[in-house]
């Protein structure tokens, strides 16, 4: 059974860091492209990284592009999105979502979220 | 970046009614098109995915069509649980993924 789980959510100061965790079972990562999704305050879904089966493709929105970096660790199967320069318009729900094979394919299973607040 | 255009933003439906959601994309994606259902307070769920294959779970009420710039998303019969919001999303190109701004299904 698919099962992802973020933690690491908070509020934070706007400028600093936070790194977001997700961890995944019933599948293994080198297997499926993973991306992250934010969701600000009554808004729709945003896109903000993702990084291919292999570990050696990763791409941004262009709104976090040198701010955020994607990770993983294959040995715990878990998902990493580190945060920097935090901004105000960066708070929102973040989602971990499994990917297909590769990164152009549909999302395929979300994770419920944590959720990020910038505010001083 | 593609632009991915839903229409209407808001449809007020009865339940047991048929509904039709539409989605533009603003340069063809070909069939690289899924439909994500967002209930209150939960994370998305996949719908649809390449325009018309329902994905593991999803009720044969659920229907998709399209390609290339229009795409549609039918519930041919509405129950309780489908009020939600509907999103559409384009992976054809993934620099950068886009989602279209999504579409609320109210009780009428």
């Amino acid at each position: 059974q698919v099962r992802l789980v973020e933690s690491g959510g908070t509020v934070v100061q706007p400028g600093r860091s936070l790194r977001l965790s997700c961890a995944a079972s019933g599948f293994t990562l080198t297997v499926s492209a993973m991306h992250w999704v934010r969701q600000a305050p009554g808004k729709g879904l945003e896109w903000v990284a993702v990084m291919s089966y292999d570990g050696r493709t990763e791409n941004y929105v262009d709104s976090v592009k040198g701010r955020f970096l994607i990770s993983r660790d294959t040995s715990q199967n878990m998902v990493f999105l580190h945060m920097n320069g935090l901004r105000l318009d960066d708070t929102a729900v973040y989602y971990c979502v499994r990917g297909g094979y590769g990164v152009s394919d549909a999302f395929y299973f979300w994770g419920q979220g944590t959720v990020v607040t910038v505010s001083s | 970046e593609i632009v991915m255009t839903q229409s209407p933003a808001t449809l007020a439906v009865s339940p047991g009614e048929r509904v039709t959601l539409s989605c533009r994309a603003s340069q063809s994606v070909r069939n690289n098109l899924a439909w994500y259902q967002q209930r209150s307070g939960q994370g998305p769920r996949l719908l649809i995915f390449g325009a018309s294959a329902r994905a593991t779970g999803i009720p044969a009420r659920f229907s998709g069509s399209g390609s290339g710039t229009e795409f549609t998303l039918t519930i041919s019969s509405l129950q309780s649980e489908d009020f939600a919001v509907y999103y559409c999303h384009q992976y054809d190109d993934w620099a950068p993924i886009t989602f279209g701004q999504g579409t609320r299904l109210e009780i009428k």
